[in-house]
């Protein structure tokens, strides 16, 4: 149990235009999802926390209206890239912590995005 | 805020050795402290956890060691094979908060 499905797993798309991931809890509801950034060989940090039916809180230096967070439902959440430039490329990785429920994170498989 | 340290940032080991990976962390009041096993490529893997009222936990060849005192928790890999190199994260939370990673240690077990 405890399965999150991130899709796309890779994506390249050219400067400028847009990419949406998908985060979505399969087995299980989660009120808070994390969307981490992870540049290679570095460690995984944190971009923003999307509550359910609320808006995402964005870490600091982190653009709010660049990355754009939905979660509409208690098994999606969606990160949006927009106007992608090539210091966007990266391993996205979203995470959700069942609702109610006790950690750890369940990860997704992440998405590693090549903007060109 | 937290703040996470772990060392070391890479460790060699020999097939059959074990491995220690110590972190540290700031905020006296988080209660959880999972280790997740990234290889590359791939999402981290949770291999173990602890929670802040144990001392100590052990799965099979994997132990973790908590000091809530001294805020410093340990890694520790006995009878390591070529299949554990990866890059091992610490974190430290609230339960159902978002985490604070380590920097990461990257362990190779040569054979």
């Amino acid at each position: 149990g405890a399965v999150v499905s991130q899709h796309p797993s890779w994506v390249i798309c050219k400067s400028g235009t847009s990419v949406k991931i998908e985060c979505r809890s399969l087995d299980f509801q989660a009120t808070t999802m994390f969307w981490y950034r992870q540049f290679p060989k570095q460690s995984l940090m944190l971009m923003a926390t999307s509550n359910e039916g609320s808006k995402a809180t964005y870490e600091q230096g982190v653009e709010k209206d660049k990355f754009l967070i939905n979660h509409a439902s208690l098994t999606l959440s969606t990160l949006t890239v927009t106007s992608a430039h090539p210091e966007d490329s990266s391993f996205y990785i979203c995470s959700a912590v069942r609702t109610g429920g006790r950690s750890p994170l369940h990860f997704g498989n992440g998405t590693r995005l090549t903007v060109t | 805020g937290e703040n996470v340290e772990q060392h070391p940032s890479t460790l060699s080991v020999q097939e059959g050795d074990s491995a220690v990976i110590k972190c540290t962390y700031s905020d006296s009041a988080s209660n959880y402290f999972p280790w997740y096993k990234q290889e590359l490529g791939k999402r981290p893997q949770l291999i173990i956890d602890i929670r802040s009222n144990v001392g100590e936990k052990k799965d099979q060849r994997i132990a973790v060691t908590l000091n809530k005192t001294a805020k410093h928790f340990s890694l520790h890999i006995t009878e390591t094979q070529p299949e554990d190199s990866a890059v091992y994260f610490c974190a430290a939370s609230m339960e159902g908060q978002n985490f604070v990673f380590g920097p990461g240690t990257r362990l190779s077990v040569l054979p």
